[in-house]
């Protein structure tokens, strides 16, 4: 059990949007603590997609986004492509564990 | 360029000690605020936090696993070394080294290829 939940998996239509929810809880991301999104293409390693919340690394297409409010981040892709298919982790700090901490991932399909 | 690269054993016994290698380039592990990690994957699993090492050699441990790990660095040779005892099947998994940057936030930037370790008898 993660103490950042995320949903187990996720579709969407070429070119359609689709969100990715991670929610945690008053010693993690509703304590302020900034919130990474990672992405893993099938068979690759994990990179960072957005970091503290909301900012993209150079490379990173605008069609990534990410938010924060209250005890829940999000992660939208817009103008879904199907190179997008891969699993999506959300990243934080718990105060409570003085641990780093990942949700379950949520596994992308692209219909 | 910021590269690491895991190495260590592919198999190990249960109970054994495992331990795992990271050696990195483009940056120094001096510099204030850098720091080293180690994140492992079971196969078809999540993403599981293990451990980090700043610059100052302050030391974080996943608190479920933090009577079993030891993490070290060797700034000359730019190497992090990870050990954990007594490791079990359930210990199956990918372990990846990670570059924490110097920024106030930590996040995990770039990895390492990863290395299966398989823990059977």
């Amino acid at each position: 059990q993660s103490v950042l939940t995320q949903p187990p998996s996720v579709s969407g239509a070429p070119g359609q949007r689709v969100t990715i929810s991670c929610t945690g809880s008053s010693s993690n991301i509703g304590a302020g603590y900034d919130v990474h999104w990672y992405q893993q293409l099938p068979g690759t390693v994990p990179k960072v997609l957005i970091y503290s919340n909301k900012n993209r690394p150079s490379g990173v297409p605008d069609r990534f986004s990410g938010s924060k409010s209250g005890t829940s981040a999000s992660l939208a892709i817009t103008g879904l492509q199907a190179e997008d298919e891969a699993d999506y982790y959300c990243q934080s700090y718990d105060s409570s564990l003085t641990a780093w901490v990942f949700g379950g991932g949520t596994k992308l399909t692209v219909l | 360029q910021i590269t690491l690269k895991e190495s260590g054993p592919m198999l190990v016994k249960p109970t054994q000690t495992l331990t795992l290698t990271c050696t990195f380039s483009g940056f120094s592990l001096s510099t204030s605020g850098v720091g080293v990690g180690w994140i492992r994957q079971p196969p078809g699993k999540a993403l599981e936090w293990l451990t980090l090492i700043y610059w100052n050699d302050d030391k974080r441990y996943s608190p479920s696993l933090k009577s079993r790990l030891t993490i070290t660095k060797d700034t000359s040779k730019n190497q992090v070394v990870l050990t954990m005892t007594n490791m079990d099947p359930v210990d199956t998994a990918t372990y990846y080294c990670v570059h924490r940057g110097g920024g106030s936030s930590t996040y995990y930037s770039p990895w390492g290829q990863g290395t299966l370790v398989t823990v059977s008898s």
